[in-house]
């Protein structure tokens, strides 16, 4: 049972170019989550999937796409990364009632050049 | 979006001491949660608050949800070294759209 996992660990890209992002959880939960964390600021939600086949905008989804590709997979996408998207990048689940908690993810650090 | 202010920003404390950080909101909530995260990995769940005025613990770990939905207090008692890591508060209405504070950043020195 590994959780929730991200793939890759680190990338560096040059601006202007495109990656993907993967998360995938074995939890069978229904909720997923992207998150970004910049030095001395919490984590801001940049979009989540409350059910597979859903998508919805958090607080800053300028710069990005996602596709909940089924029920365990949850993928953000730079279509062309600029250097303000340098961030850490958290993948998050849930199985979905109010009271369920939050599992992240360890994280993909990204650098944009 | 919402603003999450934590304090203190950091805290250098000696082991055995207490700790006592807040968080308070421009908005309110109906949910108040805390974490801690450890370099290199993601945020795990300390406590879950989801009444106001609701006081509860986890060990060492106490926190409180503010009676004006806006606030909300994490008290660690007689720290140890493993309790360094940094502290976030967040707050959430829907339980899908969340917001994180700052961080409060624990330094226990032994």
């Amino acid at each position: 049972n590994a959780g929730v996992t991200q793939t890759p660990k680190f990338q560096v890209l040059k601006t202007g170019q495109s990656m993907t992002l993967q998360c995938a959880q074995d939890m069978n939960h229904n909720s997923m989550y992207w998150y970004r964390q910049d030095p001395g600021m919490g984590l801001r939600l940049i979009y989540y999937s409350a059910s597979e086949g859903t998508t919805d905008k958090g607080e800053v989804p300028n710069g990005y796409n996602v596709s909940r590709l089924n029920k365990r997979e949850f993928s953000l996408r730079l279509e062309s990364a600029a250097p303000s998207q340098t961030s850490v990048y958290f993948c998050a689940s849930r199985r979905g009632s109010q009271t369920d908690t939050q599992y992240f993810g360890p994280g993909t650090r990204l650098t944009v050049l | 979006g919402q603003q999450l202010n934590q304090s203190p920003q950091s805290m250098f404390i000696q082991e055995g001491e207490d700790v006592s950080m807040n968080c308070t909101s421009s908005s309110i909530f109906n949910t108040w949660l805390w974490y801690k995260q450890e370099p290199g990995e993601g945020p795990v769940l300390l406590i879950a608050l989801y009444k106001a005025g609701e006081l509860t613990s986890n060990g060492r770990l106490t926190a409180q949800f503010g009676i004006t939905r806006k606030d909300s207090f994490l008290n660690i008692s007689a720290s140890i070294p493993s309790d360094v890591g940094i502290y976030f508060c967040a707050g959430t209405n829907t339980g899908n759209q969340f917001y994180f504070g700052t961080g409060t950043s624990l330094t226990v020195i032994p």
